[in-house]
């Protein structure tokens, strides 16, 4: 299986409405990136945040990281028909052998109804 | 350029047929990567460089598959003999190389269609 793994794998909401997906991994990490996607094409650097750090925040986006739980989610508030895209977490794919190769989940597809 | 970009947009091939596809980085990165992304799915890794040099080709699937970047700038990745199952979006990404923390850049992709 995947090292970052998206949940749920797909979630429709209400614009206006707080969107919460999660992502699970496998191995030790010095940080986790969310990415998304619009129609299957581009992903886009949302944000990133150091296993040193809890909590990151970036306009509506929040992102909460528990090393001990090997577990991040990725909020975004008040959210807008144009948030509707796939989400990615991505971890480093192996800190042991420093390679740079990043290994990303399946994904959560949302989907903002106007 | 202002980001990573990629040629073609969309490629259409017969089964057997060799394809080359092309990724321009950001201009002063020095880490380019190549993904591969089915219906569905996340992006795969298949290989990555530092400059010149292909630190890293371990996602590769077999000896079909071939990328160079000779002057350490523009990328190009070789499909030999494609198979059907070789239909994907290959996505390229580049990163300022840094040791730390490798915040990607993407590109758009190519839509490769194998008939």
């Amino acid at each position: 299986s995947q090292q970052g793994e998206e949940d749920p794998q797909a979630l429709s909401i209400q614009e206006g409405e707080n969107a919460t997906m999660n992502c699970s991994y496998k191995t030790s990490i010095n940080n986790l990136q969310w990415y998304r996607q619009n129609s299957g094409r581009g992903l886009v650097h949302l944000i990133l945040i150091r296993s040193n750090e809890r909590e990151k925040h970036s306009g509506r986006l929040r992102v909460t990281l528990d090393t001990s739980k090997k577990s991040s989610s990725l909020l975004i508030t008040a959210s807008r028909a144009a948030d509707t895209a796939s989400y990615f977490c991505a971890t480093p794919t192996n800190m042991d052998t420093g390679r740079r190769a990043l290994t990303f989940g399946s994904g959560t597809r949302l989907q903002v109804q106007p | 350029g202002a980001g990573v970009s990629q040629t073609p947009s969309n490629k259409v091939t017969e089964k057997g047929k060799y394809v080359e596809l092309r990724c321009d980085p950001i201009s002063g990165h020095t880490a380019l990567y190549w993904y591969r992304q089915s219906l569905g799915q996340g992006p795969e890794f298949l290989i990555y460089f530092q400059g010149t040099g292909a630190a890293d080709d371990s996602g590769l699937p077999n000896d079909r598959f071939f990328a160079v970047r000779p002057e350490g700038s523009v990328s190009t990745l070789k499909i030999q003999r494609t198979e059907r199952g070789d239909s994907a979006v290959y996505l390229c990404a580049s990163s300022l190389g840094r040791q730390g923390y490798n915040e990607q850049f993407f590109g758009p992709g190519t839509r490769l269609t194998v008939l």
